[in-house]
């Protein structure tokens, strides 16, 4: 599977958007981009994955460049609880292998 | 839907003692997988199965480990015998087949502690 690379922490005031990116140059063309979070103490959590076009639910927005080579992953209002680790990653095969994540802080 | 159901939630022992993590996956779900996490090392995948097969298991760290997956809805994870450095959570997952099909669901985990 592709690696990725992601910040290691950021902050963001709650009630703004989170924009989290992630770095994955050597992507190939059958490979999706699964982004998750894990708050503390938690199991990892699924919020969204897309291949190449972006995609929206209801906790997040993912923007995939047109090369696909990074992605930003959109909390359109951040809030307290989403303070967590968030992990980009680039999922070939059926398994999946978690970096070290973006610590998002989440300040009021 | 339960989610994952992992037990015991907590589990702590004494060295060379034998461990037995457990694991019921979402009914349905045709992929299994066992994951370390610690502070040192992060989140490791130890072994995945699909429709009760293990797959992968490179990243079972020694022949101390082993993980079985007698039926569908249920697998384990069994250190014989404990060390204290395999002191971690341990978190058990399961999906749906292919890779686009959606994410993981994770269990809550197992803290184990050896002392």
């Amino acid at each position: 599977d592709a690696k990725t690379t992601q910040p290691t922490s950021m902050d963001c005031a709650e009630g703004r958007a989170a924009n989290l990116p992630c770095n994955h140059s050597t992507i190939s063309g059958n490979e999706y981009v699964y982004w998750y979070r894990q708050i503390h103490s938690q199991g990892p959590q699924y919020i969204i994955h897309g291949l190449k076009n972006n995609e929206t639910n209801e906790m997040a927005s993912l923007i995939i460049t047109e090369d696909r080579k990074s992605s930003t992953l959109i909390l359109p209002h951040a809030t307290l609880r989403d303070t967590a680790v968030y992990y980009c990653i680039v999922r070939g095969h059926n398994d999946m292998r978690f970096g070290a994540g973006t610590r998002l802080t989440v300040k009021p | 839907d339960a989610g994952v159901i992992q037990s015991p939630r907590h589990e702590v022992t004494e060295m060379g003692q034998e461990v037995t993590l457990r694991c019921k996956p979402i009914s349905g779900h045709d992929y299994l997988f066992w994951y370390r996490q610690t502070m040192m090392r992060g989140l490791e995948l130890l072994i995945y199965f699909n429709n009760n097969v293990p797959i992968d298991d490179s990243g079972m760290p020694e022949d101390r480990f082993s993980a079985k997956m007698p039926n569908a809805s249920f697998s384990t994870l069994k250190i014989q015998p404990s060390e204290p450095r395999d002191s971690a959570v341990y978190f058990c997952a399961s999906s749906r087949n292919s890779r686009g099909a959606g994410g993981y669901t994770f269990g809550s985990g197992t803290r184990l502690t050896v002392v």
